[in-house]
Formats: C-alpha cells, sequence, structure tokens
C-alpha cells in the first residue's frame, strides 16, 4: 500500500463548478500538507500549504485537513479552464523527505 | 531572476552511457533535491542535500549519485543509465527544511 493515495482522475468539470480533489494517507506521522499545481510539461508549483487539521483559505481554493481519518481535500470554487492541471497532494512528517501523490487530472471546460 | 534551471530539456541516451543532468539555483536555498515523476507514480524523491557539502538518499536512490559543491549547483549523475530510468527528471530547492519547495523546468531522459 502506498503511502499516499490519489485518484488520478482524469476529472473532467464544467466552468463555474465547484471542484474537489482528496488524498488519503497511511502514516500518521505526516503533520505538513502541501498540494501543488503543474501544468503539462511544466514544474508543480506550490498552490496551498497546511500545518494542522481545519480549513485553511486562499481566493477560491480551500486546503482541508482531517488528520482524525488521514483525509486531505482542496476545494476550488467557481472553476475556471486556467485551473485545467494536475494537482499532486503532497506530505511531510518534518524533515526534507516529501511524500507525493500521483496526481488528479482536471479539466475545466468553458 | 531565473529560480531554477535545469540542463538539458531533454535528452535520449543509449543504455550504459554515463549522463549527467544539470540543475542550478540561484534562490541561495540550502536544500535541494532530486525528483523522478512516472506516470501513475507521482515524484519519488532519488536524493537530497540539506546543505553543501551533505548529501542523503530518498525513496529511489539505485543508479543515480549526486554531489553538493556549492550552494547553487546539484547535479545528479547517472553513471550507466538503462531503460528503467526512462523518466521526467524534476530538481526542487527549499529554503531549510521549510516545506515549500521550488521546482524546475524538468528534463526528460529517455533510454534506449
Amino acid at each position: 500500500q502506498k503511502e499516499v493515495e490519489q485518484d488520478p482522475g482524469p476529472l473532467s468539470v464544467p466552468e463555474g463548478a465547484i471542484v474537489s480533489l482528496n488524498c488519503t494517507y497511511s502514516n500518521s506521522a505526516f503533520q505538513y500538507f502541501m498540494w501543488y499545481r503543474q501544468y503539462s510539461r511544466k514544474g508543480p508549483e506550490l498552490l496551498m500549504y497546511t500545518y494542522s487539521s481545519g480549513n485553511k483559505e486562499d481566493g477560491r481554493f480551500t486546503a482541508q485537513v482531517d488528520k482524525s481519518s488521514k483525509y486531505i481535500s482542496l476545494f476550488i470554487r467557481d472553476s475556471q479552464p486556467s485551473d485545467s492541471a494536475t494537482y499532486l497532494c503532497a506530505m511531510n512528517a518534518g524533515g526534507f523527505k516529501t511524500i507525493f501523490g500521483a496526481g488528479t487530472r482536471l479539466f475545466v471546460k468553458a | 531572476i531565473a529560480g531554477i534551471t535545469q540542463a538539458p530539456t531533454s535528452q535520449i541516451l543509449a543504455a550504459g552511457r554515463r549522463m549527467t543532468l544539470r540543475c542550478t539555483q540561484d534562490m541561495r536555498h540550502n536544500a535541494m533535491y532530486w525528483y523522478r515523476q512516472d506516470l501513475g507514480l507521482g515524484l519519488r524523491l532519488i536524493h537530497y542535500s540539506n546543505t553543501a557539502g551533505t548529501t542523503g538518499k530518498g525513496e529511489v536512490p539505485d543508479g543515480y549519485s549526486v554531489s553538493r559543491a556549492n550552494t547553487d549547483d546539484f547535479p545528479l549523475t547517472l553513471a550507466s543509465a538503462v531503460p528503467s530510468q526512462t523518466s521526467v527528471y524534476f530538481c526542487a530547492s527549499s529554503e531549510g527544511d521549510k516545506n515549500e519547495q521550488f521546482f524546475g523546468p524538468g528534463t526528460r531522459l529517455t533510454v534506449l
């Protein structure tokens, strides 16, 4: 079993929809949780970073962490075609080793 | 300001050949990383360096070596390439062990 599980999709939604992206994990030592966005043939870029359980909001994006269920989510409100990308969850227990999910491909149709 | 640069952008390599992927950052970050990205497997850490002169093994280090002679450069060497090393390689850096990593544009490597 992988330490971090993420549905690869693809996920296709109409413009303006609310998107929900999720990851589950097995290592209870993870305490730092990140979401990266990766456009085609580009490097990943950090989108959201959370340390504790609960919600963190940044514009149209909300990151949610439930440590008791070992489950994290990224919500995108009012999705735009420019949000079409692969979204990678990532987790770290402290230190220099970060574990990434396989990524979910998202398509937002105009 | 370039951030992180990687070279080459892409490369086709015969099996058994030696290859060095170059990575340079201009952000003066202490930590640097090499990942490979394969379909369905996501990003996997190959090697990392928390400061110049120090390196560590990641999840998939076999067949790869790194060096960190200075803060800015972190080359990745494949001593004798094999087809299973066909992948997209990303270099990244971070300020200490803070978890925001900045990624380069990647090198697409094909080993035949």
